[in-house]
């Protein structure tokens, strides 16, 4: 299964862009890069996602590498609502459905 | 809002037990999975389902059953609850169609006592 690696933790302050990487080196052409975001004592909820263009949508933007091997997930001016753990998945083709493997995630922390 | 639920929402139980954790889905999704979360840690996929009568195990090896005899149905069963079992059990469907995105449930959070 291909994997994706995030940094376990970022902060930000109140109003400012984030930028949260992420690196999935082993991608195949066919695996589109989601993003959810996971709110304390919640389910994840879909952010954004995209396979080679950038794309943009109410919530944030998505960065896609050319190589396809890294893409960031772009929040334009953070809120205090937008404390979560984001994860940057994967999602494959296997079997007739499709799987989300999870990572570990990044804990975004906004400071007031 | 997404239109997938999940109960109950917290359930504490006596080790032994037999249990049924229900999700429900209104939006006609084949898809479905189940999830198994620990908390501050990352979710593991235990279960999935592209259609009624396919069931499939995932990543995570669990003792737990599950079943889709309907569409919008995809309970998980525990025959007998163990305190190991103690975690937070995620539920989400997915439509048809590469460009589209998954919906999650709330989540069960179950404590075996």
């Amino acid at each position: 299964d291909a994997k994706t690696t995030q940094p376990n933790s970022m902060e930000s302050n109140e109003e400012e862009p984030v930028h949260l990487p992420c690196n999935h080196s082993t991608i195949s052409g066919t695996d589109y890069i989601h993003w959810y975001r996971q709110l304390p004592s919640q389910g994840p909820e879909y952010v954004i996602h995209g396979l080679t263009s950038n794309v943009n949508n109410r919530m944030a933007s998505l960065a896609i590498a050319e190589d396809r091997k890294s893409s960031t997930l772009i929040l334009h001016r953070a809120t205090l609502r937008d404390a979560a753990v984001y994860y940057c998945i994967l999602r494959e083709a296997h079997s007739g459905t499709y799987k989300y493997i999870f990572g570990t995630g990044t804990r975004l922390k906004v400071l007031a | 809002e997404a239109d997938i639920y999940q109960t109950p929402r917290y359930l504490v139980i006596g080790t032994g037990k037999k249990i049924t954790l229900e999700c429900s889905q209104t939006m006609g999704h084949d898809k479905m999975y189940w999830y198994q979360q620990d908390p501050g840690m990352e979710l593991h996929l235990i279960h999935y389902s592209y259609g009624v009568n396919s069931t499939e195990k995932g990543d995570l090896s669990s003792e737990s059953t599950v079943s889709r005899i309907r569409t919008e149905h995809f309970p998980l069963t525990l025959e007998s609850a163990r305190p190991s079992h103690t975690s937070q059990y995620l539920c989400a469907s997915l439509g048809a169609g590469m460009n589209t995105e998954a919906f999650f449930g709330q989540g069960t959070r179950l404590t075996v006592v």
